[in-house]
């Protein structure tokens, strides 16, 4: 059972843009995740969101849980070649945790 | 502070051999997780032990045990490999989060092992 949808599943954009990646749910979870992944590495975690509504910002990167925490965002401002990796969103129910299958992007320099 | 370990870190088996992945965390944490990661399906959660002496099966159990030996150490092993067992695996800990809120972890992952089963 999937209970997180990502999107877009693929991104591919120029050194500088902004971008938006979505987690949705009809589930509501404790708390939400976000991990990077690179190649050949494991997850390593972002941020841990657990209000509904809350907003955490990383430099350039800002997440959101959705007012029902049910869904979330992240956002990349002014994208750099090392944003580039697989993110990953996990939704958390007590000790369990369920996950996106994932959005892979790509900055080109 | 390591966090948490895998041993192997890449493992080549024949259909039929076991083996035994091993996991360790130094956060002193009390539940930890073994995962795989298969393309298109993102991560599923084979079996967790929320606390030392407890395991329950994930979502896609069959074909692997557990045993979570101490606090520090969960491991996975595979008693008869089968090529669908090919996958990268992911050991996790989870820790609670002080955060007023009831009932919320945030999970660490250990590196991976890369298995293939010919």
């Amino acid at each position: 059972t999937q209970l997180l949808e990502q999107s877009p599943q693929f991104l591919s954009i120029q050194e500088g843009e902004n971008l938006t990646v979505y987690c949705n749910s009809s589930s509501v979870f404790s708390s939400l995740q976000w991990y990077r992944q690179e190649p050949g590495e494991g997850p390593v975690l972002l941020v841990t969101v657990v209000t509904g509504g809350e907003v955490k910002k990383l430099k350039r990167l800002t997440f959101q849980f959705g007012d029902a925490r049910k869904d979330s965002s992240l956002h990349i401002t002014a994208a750099q070649p090392g944003d580039t990796g697989l993110y990953l969103c996990a939704g958390g129910a007590g000790n369990q945790f369920y996950f996106g299958t994932g959005t892979s992007l790509t900055v080109i320099p | 502070n390591a966090g948490v370990t895998q041993t192997p870190k890449f493992q080549v088996l024949k259909t039929g051999q076991s083996m035994t992945l091993q996991c360790a965390q130094d956060m002193n944490h009390n539940s930890m997780y073994w995962y795989r990661q298969d393309p298109g399906m993102g991560l599923r959660l084979i079996y967790y032990s929320a606390s030392e002496g407890t395991t329950d099966k994930g979502e896609v159990p069959n074909g692997y045990n557990v045993s979570r030996l101490n606090k520090r150490e969960f491991s996975l092993r595979l008693e008869s490999a089968a090529p669908s067992q090919t996958s990268v695996y992911f050991c996790a800990s989870s820790k609670e989060l002080a955060s007023g809120m009831s009932s919320s972890y945030e999970q660490y992952f250990g590196p991976g092992t890369r298995l293939t089963v010919t």
